[in-house]
């Protein structure tokens, strides 16, 4: 199975850096995907990480370090739109499921 | 909009009832997979199918059920209603592999159980 751990909330300011972590614990992984998720509505791709390394997509990017079980979503030029939850989501390299972390709350603040 | 169309976007019931949700993939996606989303326990797996048949089950309660026809589209069937079912019920797809791009996820059905 898998055990997915990150923050409850965070906040920051307009155009401020956030940096969110998930820890996870699994028994075969096949990739770790990042998810938005505005109130009430569907969760949206955000980036993929299978390998170790950085992957950089504008203003958000993705680390992914397999040995230590550790992921982070780096938001840059923070906005007022990307008040949100971020959710992380680790697959199975048995069934390709998911497996969703309870998501971390970002208030972005002018 | 990501190409995973669900119905009905809301519904509400009474307790003890059934209901059914419905969902059709992403033209070319074999995979559906369902999730419930309540305030207090996230995103929880429930069922995926592949081109009809199960292929994986997670924290689903015997109450409910699911299936896929073979034009793709699934149902997820909630029986004997309680109030703690009222939550967002979200349908996903992908090819096997979900490639570099995860699940696309459709808009939810909220249901609300009274």
């Amino acid at each position: 199975g898998q055990n997915i751990d990150q923050p409850t909330e965070m906040t920051a300011t307009e155009g401020a850096i956030v940096q969110i972590n998930c820890t996870y614990q699994t028994s075969g992984f096949n990739g770790l995907f990042w998810y938005q998720q505005h109130a009430g509505e569907a969760p949206t791709f955000l980036s993929y990480n299978v390998l170790d390394g950085l992957e950089e997509k504008g203003r958000f990017s993705s680390f992914l370090s397999r040995s230590k079980g550790y992921s982070y979503l780096l938001l840059k030029e923070l906005q007022m739109k990307d008040s949100a939850s971020y959710l992380c989501a680790v697959r199975s390299s048995n069934d390709y499921k998911l497996s969703f972390g309870a998501g971390t709350t970002v208030t972005v603040r002018a | 909009d990501s190409g995973v169309t669900q119905t009905p976007k809301h519904l509400i019931t009474a307790t003890g009832q059934r209901v059914t949700l419905r969902c059709s993939p992403r033209s070319g996606d074999l995979s559906v997979y369902w999730y419930q989303q309540s305030l207090d326990q996230g995103l929880q797996f429930l069922i995926h199918y592949y081109n009809g048949e199960e292929r994986a089950k997670g924290n689903i309660l015997e109450r409910f059920s699911a299936q896929q026809f073979p034009d793709l589209h699934s149902e997820l069937n909630l029986s004997s209603l309680e109030l703690g079912d009222s939550a967002l019920y979200f349908c996903a797809s992908s090819p096997l592999g979900t490639g570099v791009t995860g699940q696309y996820f459709g808009p939810g059905t909220r249901l609300t159980v009274t």
